[in-house]
């Protein structure tokens, strides 16, 4: 059974980098892009960006230039950067897998999800 | 940007009863179109995909259709675990990002 693990720091302050780290466990990690997505207290889903096994990423324009995804592939982990945060960026932040399969967009396997709360 | 609009904000129906839910989106976006189901402090979870094809272990109560614009969820007999918030969720190719519809709240 396929099970995505995340952890990572739940407070951080305005200026701060936020760091998640998403595990894989029961499945495999190549073939597939790994997500990350968010959700703002009672709002919808957004998608942040993903990452395959081989470090091709793809991400949302709209944060661009504060995110950085990577992957270790060793350890079949993969983590999240996002820099300069501020309130706006406190969320519900998920890790979540895609197959690596032309059109094929569904993200069928979701980690817990972990609260980021941003606040000085 | 395609826009994603889902109706309505909130669906109260009982157990037992037909639920449908709407998701229209601002262009056409062929098949491309899932479902997600997310309970409260759990994570969404993966109902529908390419807008009609029901997800590993989904229910057969559970259906969606539609094409181009116009998609629909539709839970035949609702179920007491049913009652939940339903996103619809797009994505046109690997260069563009996803996109979410706000969500409709199914309450008893």
């Amino acid at each position: 059974q396929v099970q995505l693990q995340q952890w990572g720091a739940g407070l951080l302050k305005p200026s701060e980098t936020l760091s998640l780290t998403c595990a894989v466990y029961g499945g495999s990690f190549s073939g597939y892009y790994w997500n990350w997505i968010r959700q703002p207290p009672g709002k919808g889903l957004e998608w942040i960006g993903e990452i395959n096994d081989s470090g091709s990423t793809n991400y949302n324009p709209s944060l661009k230039s504060r995110v950085s995804i990577s992957v270790d592939t060793s350890k079949s982990q993969v983590i999240l950067k996002l820099s300069s945060v501020t309130a706006a960026d406190t969320a519900v932040y998920y890790c979540a897998r895609r197959p690596d399969v032309r059109d094929t967009y569904a993200l069928d396997y979701w980690g817990q999800g972990t609260l980021v709360t941003v606040s000085s | 940007e395609i826009v994603l609009t889902q109706s309505p904000a909130t669906l109260s129906l009982s157990p037992g009863e037909r639920a449908i839910l709407s998701c229209r989106a601002s262009q056409t976006i062929s098949n491309y179109l899932a479902w997600y189901q997310q309970k409260p402090d759990q994570a969404p979870r993966l109902l529908i995909y390419d807008a009609s094809n029901r997800a590993a272990g989904i229910p057969a109560r559970f259906s969606g259709s539609g094409s181009g614009t116009d998609f629909t969820l539709t839970i035949s007999s609702l179920e007491p675990e049913d009652f939940a918030v339903y996103y619809c969720h797009h994505r046109s190719s690997w260069r563009s990002p996803y996109t979410s519809g706000q969500g409709t709240r199914l309450e008893i």
